[in-house]
């Protein structure tokens, strides 16, 4: 069974400071797909990334990058130079591919406080 | 385009009601998967459907709930009688149809969920 663990619940940071949100996962499948998506105040799941198990090259976007590490099963989320906008609540997901469907199964989730 | 709208935003039930979710998905999008998360808790997987038929509803809680996708359209999702454990927020999100019986890590667009509050 997959299982996905995001040790941090809560995060406070100054504004301007670069943030981690750590994620590792548990799968016996050899193909899947891992996510992060991000919860705001306003309540709704906002996609940021997904990644395939075959591709561990890591990802920019903008102040946003991915960790992707197969061999120690974690996909961590930085956030550099972090802004008060930022503040929300960020899940990392997992979907196998074998499973036959697209049904993802989520950590906890790790609640980001950015101040000013 | 529109993104997934999920009614009503939030719901107060008193123990032993009903009530009735409602998510409308992306236009186009097959794959309808509800999603509800207990305060504190991980966000759990409920049913997924593809178009009008039920692929996977390992999820469900209980006979109480009862989720509908009538014509592959809107679906719905039946609470009847509720509890005080019910209480949560339910999700709904879509992602584009693939091969059958193949996983495509298709991204899910998630509604804004439904905060559901039984007293």
């Amino acid at each position: 069974a997959q299982k996905v663990t995001q040790a941090q619940t809560e995060i406070s940071v100054v504004e301007k400071e670069d943030v981690t949100l750590d994620c590792v996962y548990e799968t016996r499948d050899t193909t899947y797909y891992l996510f992060w998506y991000k919860q705001p105040p306003s309540g709704e799941l906002v996609f940021l990334i997904r990644r395939n198990s075959f591709d561990e090259q890591n990802e920019i976007s903008g102040r946003y990058s991915w960790n992707f590490q197969k061999s120690t099963s974690s996909f961590n989320f930085t956030i550099t130079a972090s802004q008060v906008v930022d503040s929300a609540v960020y899940f990392c997901a997992l979907s196998e591919a074998l499973s036959g469907y697209s049904t993802l199964t989520f950590g906890k989730g790790t609640m980001l406080l950015v101040s000013p | 385009e529109a993104g997934v709208t999920q009614f009503p935003s939030h719901s107060v039930i008193e123990k032993g009601q009903t009530v009735t979710l409602r998510c409308d998905p992306i236009s186009g999008h097959d794959n309808l998967y509800w999603y509800r998360r207990v305060m504190g808790k991980e966000i759990k997987f409920l049913l997924h459907f593809v178009k009008e038929s039920k692929q996977d509803e390992s999820g469900m809680p209980n006979n109480r709930f009862l989720a509908e996708r009538t014509g592959g359209t809107y679906s719905t999702l039946k609470v009847q009688p509720a509890e005080l454990e019910d209480s949560g927020v339910y999700f709904c999100a879509s992602s584009q149809p693939g091969r059958v019986g193949r996983s495509t890590g298709y991204e899910q667009y998630f509604g804004p969920g439904t905060r559901l509050t039984v007293t």
